[in-house]
Protein backbone atom coordinates (compact mmCIF):
# COMPACT_ATOMS: atom_id res chain seq x y z
CA UNK A 1 0.00 0.00 0.00
CA UNK A 2 0.99 3.77 -0.25
CA UNK A 3 2.20 5.27 2.44
CA UNK A 4 2.37 9.23 2.59
CA UNK A 5 4.10 10.64 5.38
CA UNK A 6 3.45 14.13 6.83
CA UNK A 7 6.57 15.45 8.76
CA UNK A 8 4.64 16.48 12.14
CA UNK A 9 1.28 16.04 13.37
CA UNK A 10 0.51 18.79 15.82
CA UNK A 11 2.82 22.46 14.73
CA UNK A 12 2.41 25.92 16.93
CA UNK A 13 4.16 28.78 14.64
CA UNK A 14 4.44 32.57 15.54
CA UNK A 15 2.49 35.37 13.07
CA UNK A 16 5.23 35.76 10.61
CA UNK A 17 7.54 33.07 10.86
CA UNK A 18 8.16 30.97 7.58
CA UNK A 19 6.79 27.71 7.69
CA UNK A 20 7.51 24.20 5.65
CA UNK A 21 4.99 21.09 5.93
CA UNK A 22 6.79 18.27 4.56
CA UNK A 23 5.44 15.42 2.60
CA UNK A 24 7.09 12.11 1.69
CA UNK A 25 5.50 9.18 -0.62
CA UNK A 26 6.84 5.81 -0.85
CA UNK A 27 5.43 5.24 -3.72
CA UNK A 28 6.12 6.39 -7.40
CA UNK A 29 3.48 8.44 -8.10
CA UNK A 30 3.54 11.42 -10.50
CA UNK A 31 0.63 13.30 -8.63
CA UNK A 32 0.48 15.06 -5.22
CA UNK A 33 -1.98 17.45 -3.58
CA UNK A 34 -1.89 19.99 -0.74
CA UNK A 35 -5.19 20.59 1.24
CA UNK A 36 -6.09 22.58 4.09
CA UNK A 37 -9.61 21.90 6.24
CA UNK A 38 -11.63 23.66 8.32
CA UNK A 39 -15.09 22.88 10.40
CA UNK A 40 -17.79 24.08 7.92
CA UNK A 41 -15.83 24.71 4.34
CA UNK A 42 -14.61 21.07 3.94
CA UNK A 43 -11.12 20.47 2.05
CA UNK A 44 -9.80 23.15 -0.38
CA UNK A 45 -6.90 22.55 -2.82
CA UNK A 46 -3.86 24.62 -1.97
CA UNK A 47 -1.60 23.79 -4.67
CA UNK A 48 -0.98 20.02 -6.72
CA UNK A 49 1.73 18.58 -8.75
CA UNK A 50 1.78 16.02 -11.59
CA UNK A 51 5.50 15.41 -11.98
CA UNK A 52 8.96 16.86 -10.41
CA UNK A 53 9.36 20.76 -10.20
CA UNK A 54 5.89 21.25 -11.73
CA UNK A 55 3.07 22.95 -9.80
CA UNK A 56 -0.34 24.66 -10.18
CA UNK A 57 -2.24 26.64 -8.19
CA UNK A 58 -5.46 24.85 -6.84
CA UNK A 59 -8.88 27.16 -5.23
CA UNK A 60 -6.55 28.81 -2.59
CA UNK A 61 -3.34 29.26 -3.10
CA UNK A 62 -2.88 32.93 -1.93
CA UNK A 63 -0.55 33.01 0.98
CA UNK A 64 1.53 29.49 0.31
CA UNK A 65 4.23 28.40 -2.08
CA UNK A 66 5.18 24.75 -2.59
CA UNK A 67 8.04 22.42 -3.87
CA UNK A 68 8.57 19.69 -5.67
CA UNK A 69 12.39 18.96 -5.96
CA UNK A 70 12.16 14.85 -6.17
CA UNK A 71 9.10 12.72 -6.84
CA UNK A 72 8.57 11.66 -3.48
CA UNK A 73 8.64 15.23 -1.67
CA UNK A 74 5.66 17.36 -1.73
CA UNK A 75 6.58 20.78 -0.08
CA UNK A 76 3.90 23.51 1.22
CA UNK A 77 5.50 26.21 1.99
CA UNK A 78 4.07 29.54 4.63
CA UNK A 79 5.85 32.40 3.20
CA UNK A 80 4.62 34.58 6.69
CA UNK A 81 2.33 32.79 8.79
CA UNK A 82 -0.61 34.87 9.56
CA UNK A 83 -3.54 33.38 12.10
CA UNK A 84 -6.18 32.67 9.43
CA UNK A 85 -3.93 29.79 8.39
CA UNK A 86 -4.17 28.17 11.62
CA UNK A 87 -6.10 24.83 9.90
CA UNK A 88 -5.68 21.39 9.49
CA UNK A 89 -3.43 20.70 6.68
CA UNK A 90 -3.65 17.24 4.83
CA UNK A 91 -0.88 15.67 2.24
CA UNK A 92 -2.05 13.59 -0.57
CA UNK A 93 -1.08 11.54 -3.28
CA UNK A 94 -2.76 9.47 -6.28
CA UNK A 95 -1.97 7.15 -9.02
CA UNK A 96 -3.63 3.97 -8.70
CA UNK A 97 -5.82 2.12 -11.41
CA UNK A 98 -8.93 3.20 -8.19
CA UNK A 99 -8.11 6.82 -8.86
CA UNK A 100 -8.21 6.84 -5.29
CA UNK A 101 -6.29 9.12 -3.14
CA UNK A 102 -3.85 8.04 0.05
CA UNK A 103 -4.02 10.61 2.35
CA UNK A 104 -1.21 11.70 5.31
CA UNK A 105 -2.47 11.57 8.62
CA UNK A 106 -2.38 15.81 8.77
CA UNK A 107 -0.65 18.32 10.45
CA UNK A 108 -3.05 20.88 12.47
CA UNK A 109 -1.27 24.22 12.71
CA UNK A 110 -1.88 26.65 14.92
CA UNK A 111 -0.59 30.31 14.75
CA UNK A 112 -0.51 32.39 17.07
CA UNK B 1 -19.53 26.96 -11.77
CA UNK B 2 -18.59 23.51 -9.96
CA UNK B 3 -21.25 21.64 -7.29
CA UNK B 4 -21.81 18.54 -5.16
CA UNK B 5 -24.85 18.43 -3.00
CA UNK B 6 -24.67 15.54 -0.27
CA UNK B 7 -26.80 15.95 2.90
CA UNK B 8 -25.07 17.63 6.09
CA UNK B 9 -26.08 15.01 8.22
CA UNK B 10 -27.65 11.66 8.37
CA UNK B 11 -28.89 9.69 11.54
CA UNK B 12 -29.61 5.45 11.91
CA UNK B 13 -29.53 3.08 14.13
CA UNK B 14 -26.65 0.42 14.64
CA UNK B 15 -27.44 -2.79 12.51
CA UNK B 16 -29.35 -0.62 9.81
CA UNK B 17 -28.85 0.12 5.92
CA UNK B 18 -28.34 3.75 5.62
CA UNK B 19 -28.27 5.63 1.98
CA UNK B 20 -25.57 8.34 1.63
CA UNK B 21 -26.94 10.78 -1.85
CA UNK B 22 -24.67 12.90 -3.85
CA UNK B 23 -25.81 14.64 -6.82
CA UNK B 24 -23.52 16.68 -9.20
CA UNK B 25 -23.11 19.61 -11.41
CA UNK B 26 -19.98 19.89 -13.15
CA UNK B 27 -18.70 20.62 -16.23
CA UNK B 28 -16.70 17.37 -16.43
CA UNK B 29 -17.03 13.87 -15.43
CA UNK B 30 -15.14 11.30 -15.75
CA UNK B 31 -15.80 9.45 -12.15
CA UNK B 32 -17.58 9.47 -8.58
CA UNK B 33 -15.68 8.20 -5.56
CA UNK B 34 -16.47 8.01 -1.75
CA UNK B 35 -14.06 8.50 1.42
CA UNK B 36 -14.86 8.47 4.90
CA UNK B 37 -13.08 10.61 7.62
CA UNK B 38 -13.03 9.43 11.22
CA UNK B 39 -13.05 12.75 13.92
CA UNK B 40 -9.71 13.76 14.06
CA UNK B 41 -8.34 11.95 11.29
CA UNK B 42 -7.50 11.83 7.23
CA UNK B 43 -9.83 10.67 4.52
CA UNK B 44 -9.78 6.93 3.43
CA UNK B 45 -10.75 5.91 0.09
CA UNK B 46 -13.94 4.19 0.45
CA UNK B 47 -14.63 3.68 -3.74
CA UNK B 48 -14.39 4.45 -7.12
CA UNK B 49 -17.51 4.44 -9.96
CA UNK B 50 -16.29 5.01 -13.32
CA UNK B 51 -19.12 3.12 -14.87
CA UNK B 52 -23.29 3.58 -14.10
CA UNK B 53 -24.16 0.65 -11.79
CA UNK B 54 -23.37 -0.61 -8.26
CA UNK B 55 -19.73 -1.39 -6.64
CA UNK B 56 -19.43 -3.65 -3.88
CA UNK B 57 -17.04 -3.67 -1.31
CA UNK B 58 -18.17 -6.09 1.89
CA UNK B 59 -20.84 -3.82 3.99
CA UNK B 60 -20.03 -1.14 1.69
CA UNK B 61 -21.64 -0.13 -1.73
CA UNK B 62 -21.38 2.61 -4.01
CA UNK B 63 -24.14 3.71 -6.86
CA UNK B 64 -23.98 5.73 -10.30
CA UNK B 65 -26.43 7.08 -12.30
CA UNK B 66 -24.37 9.36 -14.58
CA UNK B 67 -27.47 10.64 -16.60
CA UNK B 68 -28.88 11.24 -13.37
CA UNK B 69 -25.67 13.06 -12.15
CA UNK B 70 -26.69 10.97 -9.23
CA UNK B 71 -24.70 8.27 -6.88
CA UNK B 72 -25.09 7.05 -3.67
CA UNK B 73 -22.73 5.38 -0.99
CA UNK B 74 -24.97 2.48 1.06
CA UNK B 75 -23.46 1.22 4.58
CA UNK B 76 -24.93 -2.03 5.55
CA UNK B 77 -25.11 -3.78 8.60
CA UNK B 78 -24.33 -0.39 10.47
CA UNK B 79 -21.71 -0.55 13.23
CA UNK B 80 -20.92 2.14 16.05
CA UNK B 81 -17.23 2.62 14.07
CA UNK B 82 -18.84 3.53 10.95
CA UNK B 83 -19.63 6.86 12.39
CA UNK B 84 -17.90 9.08 10.38
CA UNK B 85 -17.82 11.88 8.02
CA UNK B 86 -18.42 10.75 4.11
CA UNK B 87 -17.46 12.64 0.88
CA UNK B 88 -18.41 11.88 -2.07
CA UNK B 89 -15.75 13.46 -4.97
CA UNK B 90 -16.20 14.24 -8.66
CA UNK B 91 -12.91 13.60 -10.99
CA UNK B 92 -13.39 16.17 -13.73
CA UNK B 93 -11.01 14.62 -15.85
CA UNK B 94 -8.02 11.52 -15.96
CA UNK B 95 -5.70 13.90 -14.01
CA UNK B 96 -7.02 12.74 -10.57
CA UNK B 97 -8.14 16.22 -10.26
CA UNK B 98 -11.10 15.84 -7.77
CA UNK B 99 -14.22 18.26 -6.77
CA UNK B 100 -15.32 17.54 -3.43
CA UNK B 101 -18.90 17.79 -1.99
CA UNK B 102 -19.02 19.16 1.81
CA UNK B 103 -19.51 16.16 3.46
CA UNK B 104 -22.05 14.21 5.26
CA UNK B 105 -21.86 13.29 9.01
CA UNK B 106 -23.01 9.88 9.68
CA UNK B 107 -24.38 9.59 13.34
CA UNK B 108 -25.82 5.93 14.94
CA UNK B 109 -27.56 5.71 17.57
CA UNK B 110 -27.82 2.21 19.61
Amino acid sequence: DVKVTQSSRYLVKRTGEKVFLECVQDMDHENMFWYRQDPGLGLRLIYFSYDVKMKEKGDIPEGYSVSREKKERFSLILESASTNQTSMYLCANAGGQNYGYTFGSGTRLTVV
Amino acid sequence: GQSLEQPSEVTAVEGAIVQINCTYQTSGFYGLSWYQQHDGGAPTFLSYNGLDGLEETGRFSSFLSRSDSYGYLLLQELQMKDSASYFCAVYMDSNYQLIWGAGTKLIIKP
